[in-house]
């Protein structure tokens, strides 16, 4: 059962554009919502986590943008860089149990 | 820095074999996971442990099973290998229950032939 759906499931973007992802969840009983970063040969890491509670969050040129009503999230990377090329996952974290749920994954393709 | 190591990044086996995936990490973290990565799938759970000797089952547990002795290292073993199951393994490791931010090895390669 995918609990959290995320699209596109690829994107491509000229460099200095906008890159926006979309996830949206099922669940009420997670507690944040972070993002994750994985570029070809290595894991996942954390760039970005947002609360239920707050609306938007912003780091440098990446931003998270929240909608508890029509439970939806998604990231907005500002001024796309072919450096940002890399595999983006969104997930949702349970509030008990330390569980994350990811979604299905968006590879961005910066062009230069 | 943090740090979390996988034994091997490729490994190929055959069909019916036992395989041990090892993961160690430095940073003296409670949980840890193990996931499979396939493309338009995202990351699924297989287990993860909150503590030496627990283990919970994940949303994929079928042919796997996992083994924490110590709290640094969590082992995933497939049971009797099939070709189901090549995919990209990946462990990750967090700090306490509550930590949103897992820290992940480099991925191990698993071709099941």
């Amino acid at each position: 059962q995918q609990q959290v759906k995320q699209s596109p499931q690829s994107l491509i973007v000229q460099k200095g554009g906008i890159s926006i992802i979309n996830c949206a969840y099922e669940n009420t009983a997670f507690d944040y919502f972070p993002w994750y970063q994985q570029f070809p040969g290595k894991g996942p890491a954390l760039l970005i986590a947002i609360r239920p509670d707050v609306s938007e969050k912003k780091e440098g040129r990446f931003t998270i943008s929240f909608n508890k009503s029509a439970k939806q999230f998604s990231l907005h990377i500002m001024d796309s860089q072919p450096g940002d090329s890399a595999t983006y996952f969104c997930a949702a974290h349970y509030n008990q149990g330390g569980k994350l749920i990811f979604g299905q994954g968006t590879e961005l393709s910066v062009k230069p | 820095d943090v740090k979390v190591t996988q034994s091997s990044r490729y490994l190929v086996k055959r069909t019916g074999e036992k395989v041990f995936l090892e993961c160690v990490q430095d940073m003296d973290h409670e949980n840890m996971f193990w996931y499979r990565q396939d493309p338009g799938l995202g990351l699924r759970l297989i287990y993860f442990s909150y503590d030496v000797k627990m283990k919970e089952k994940g949303d994929i547990p079928e042919g796997y099973s996992v083994s924490r002795e110590k709290k640094e290292r969590f082992s995933l073993i497939l049971e009797s290998a099939s070709t189901n199951q090549t995919s990209m393994y990946l462990c990750a490791s967090s700090l306490g229950p509550l930590g949103y931010e897992q820290y992940f090895g480099p991925g191990t390669r698993l071709t099941v032939t």
